[in-house]
């Protein structure tokens, strides 16, 4: 089992739809989780952090499961801007440092 | 711009070559890391450096090799370079102080690599 699984995807929606991203993890010993977005042929860039408690920043709100071990990003009122590579990351609480654990990545094409 | 500067920004090597990677970290972080990102795939963890010390590795051959300087930019060498060595390199700064990550802590990436071995 990998440790990081994201929906295969590509996702492809019409602008202003919601979409839906989920991730399941495998180390329950994990204690950090994000979502990067990735742009094509850039380098990732922070999306937002994930809580326990979940949390929202304008259009998009991400969730976490303990228990599930499962990750979710909600993206509300879809964009063309939007469209991304979207990556699940997770911090492995057994190794030293960031050792930043990604996920292959969802790919989201927003068209008009 | 996250102020990380890596180079070159393109590279093609044949199989065999040795390449070395090099990576500006944003001031005052002290902390580098690098992955391998393959063409469909998730950035994959490298190793990291904190304190031009090596500490923290992945599942990378000891063929993949690095450095950290005391201005904390780093270089990653791979030697002996293979076919499937061909990927985008990420290296990633960070403010640390040589733990795990436990709370929010943005890494800051820089523009990547792109190495192709023919």
């Amino acid at each position: 089992r990998k440790e990081v699984e994201q929906d295969p995807g590509p996702f492809n929606v019409p602008e202003g739809a919601t979409v839906a991203f989920n991730c399941t993890y495998s180390n329950s010993a994990s204690q950090s989780f994000f979502w990067y977005r990735q742009d094509c042929r850039k380098e990732p860039k922070l999306l937002m952090s994930v809580y326990s408690s979940g949390n929202e920043d304008g259009r998009f709100t991400a969730q976490l499961n303990r228990a599930s071990q499962y990750i979710s990003l909600l993206i509300r009122d879809s964009k063309l801007s939007d469209s991304a590579t979207y990556l699940c990351v997770v911090n492995m609480a057994n190794q030293a440092g960031t050792a930043l654990i990604f996920g292959k990545g969802t790919t989201l094409s927003v068209s008009s | 711009e996250t102020g990380v500067t890596q180079s070159p920004t393109h590279l093609i090597k044949t199989r065999g070559q040795q390449v070395t990677l090099r990576c500006s970290s944003q001031s005052g972080h002290n902390t580098v890391s690098w992955y391998q990102q393959a063409l469909g795939q998730g950035p994959q963890f490298i190793f990291q450096y904190y304190r031009e010390e090596e500490n923290g590795r992945g599942n990378f051959p000891p063929r993949f090799s690095g450095l950290q300087f005391p201005n904390y930019s780093s270089e990653l060498n791979v030697n002996a370079l293979e076919l499937d060595d061909s990927a985008l390199y990420l290296c990633a700064s960070r403010r640390g102080s040589g733990g795990p990550l436990t709370s929010y802590n943005e890494q800051f990436f820089g523009p990547g690599t792109r190495l192709t071995v023919l």
